[in-house]
Parts: C-alpha cells; sequence; structure tokens
C-alpha cells in the first residue's frame, strides 16, 4: 500500500551485525506489526505495537527489538542473537487494535552472509 | 484460530472467472474469514473479509456457505496480473494471546494464462 514504506528493499549484513529495518506509515493508524517469511512459507509474527510507546512480543521475537516512539514509526532491529536472520521482513498496519484489517508494506529482504 | 486448507495450485484462463475454494470446517460463531494475496517478493494484498453474508468489492466476490464450514474467493474475469499465491484465513476478532495475529497457511498458487 502506498501508504506503508519499508527500507531498504534489499539488505545485505556481514553475520554478527546488528541491523535496523525501517517501517514508516503515513495513514495515521495505531497499531503496527512485524512478520517474517521464509521461502515456501507462511508469515510469523514477530512484535506488534497497537499504540505509541508500547508493544508486545508476538511468537518468534526471540533475537529481535523494536521501538514505538513515534505513531508513524515502528523500527525492527535484528541482533546479532538472532540464529537464522536471512528472511523476508514485513511490517503491517492496522487502523485500531489488532482486530482490524492489516495491510502490508513492500517488505525488506535481509541477507545475512 | 481455525486452520483452512486450500488446493495447492489452481489454473485459469484470462478473462474467466477465477474461483478460488476454502475449507474452514472447525470455523467457530466470531471468526471472520479473509482473504490476501501474495505477488512472488512483494507484500500480501489484502482482498476482502466477511463473516457469514456473501461480500463483493472491487476486486473480488467472497462466498461463504451457509454453515459456514468452506467458502470461495471470486475473481471475475482474470488477467495476467492476478497470478498470485491466494491466501484464504479465518480470524477471531475477540482478541486473546492471538491478538492480532494473521495465521498465513501454504495458499493456492494461482496461474492466469493467456
Amino acid at each position: 500500500d502506498g501508504g506503508i514504506t519499508q527500507s531498504p528493499k534489499y539488505l545485505f549484513r556481514k553475520e554478527g551485525q546488528n541491523v535496523t529495518l525501517s517501517c514508516e506509515q503515513n495513514l495515521n493508524h495505531d497499531a503496527m506489526y512485524w512478520y517474517r517469511q521464509d521461502p515456501g512459507q507462511g508469515l510469523r509474527l514477530i512484535y506488534y505495537s497497537q499504540i505509541v510507546n508500547d508493544f508486545q512480543k508476538g511468537d518468534i521475537a526471540e533475537g529481535y527489538s523494536v521501538s514505538r516512539e513515534k505513531k508513524e514509526s515502528f523500527p525492527l532491529t535484528v541482533t546479532s542473537a538472532q540464529k537464522n536472520p536471512t528472511a523476508f521482513y514485513l511490517c503491517a498496519i492496522s487502523k485500531g487494535p489488532g482486530t482490524d484489517t492489516q495491510y502490508f508494506g513492500p517488505g525488506t529482504r535481509l541477507t545475512v552472509l | 484460530d481455525a486452520k483452512t486448507t486450500q488446493p495447492t495450485s489452481m489454473d485459469c484462463a484470462e478473462g474467466r472467472a477465477a474461483n478460488l475454494p476454502c475449507n474452514h470446517s472447525t470455523i467457530s460463531g466470531n471468526e471472520y474469514v479473509y482473504w490476501y494475496r501474495q505477488i512472488h517478493s512483494q507484500g500480501p494484498q489484502y482482498i476482502i473479509h466477511g463473516l457469514k453474508n456473501n461480500e463483493t468489492n472491487e476486486m473480488a466476490s467472497l462466498i461463504i456457505t451457509e454453515d459456514r464450514k468452506s467458502s470461495t474467493l471470486i475473481l471475475p474475469h482474470a488477467t495476467l496480473r492476478d497470478t498470485a499465491v491466494y491466501y484464504c484465513i479465518v480470524r477471531s476478532l475477540a482478541g486473546g494471546t492471538s491478538y492480532g495475529k494473521l495465521t498465513f497457511g501454504q495458499g493456492t498458487i494461482l496461474t492466469v494464462h493467456p
């Protein structure tokens, strides 16, 4: 969707380095989410945030960290503790709390060498 | 959230209707049926959702059986750009531990041929 931007589209990092993925939205939606997708797999929820300055762990939060200091931004840091960081990372937003329809950004493909 | 079953792949001729089935026999009363699609290397795109009544929007129609155990997504005039993986998701809007989570299965690979 045009109102959700993720950058960069492709990202390469060396093993052991932390990396931060950007997710920005200009639709004034309250809730934001991070998912991870591996080849041929469905999406798995990493973290989500329903309001500014609050966020909750999803199913696979280990090795990841987030912040939600501004309503429009929800960056995801992939730390060196994440054992298999190479994946397609998707940010999603919804108007209100998690029960509303989620809309996805274009994704960032992270490759750790 | 209830589990869904979809065919692995389907083909459709350009200009014809594409009918994608989904079985969700264990769906409960507060669970909605959502459809998303994903074109290779892009984020999933929301298509449509419904609870018990049939729904239609500019992209597609959603037909839910009376017992709510299955549904069909209809793309009325498929184009080559509709080639994608289509995901049927059953999602509770009642909150709880799965609050906000979308659970994507394997989906159906729809290929639209010229």
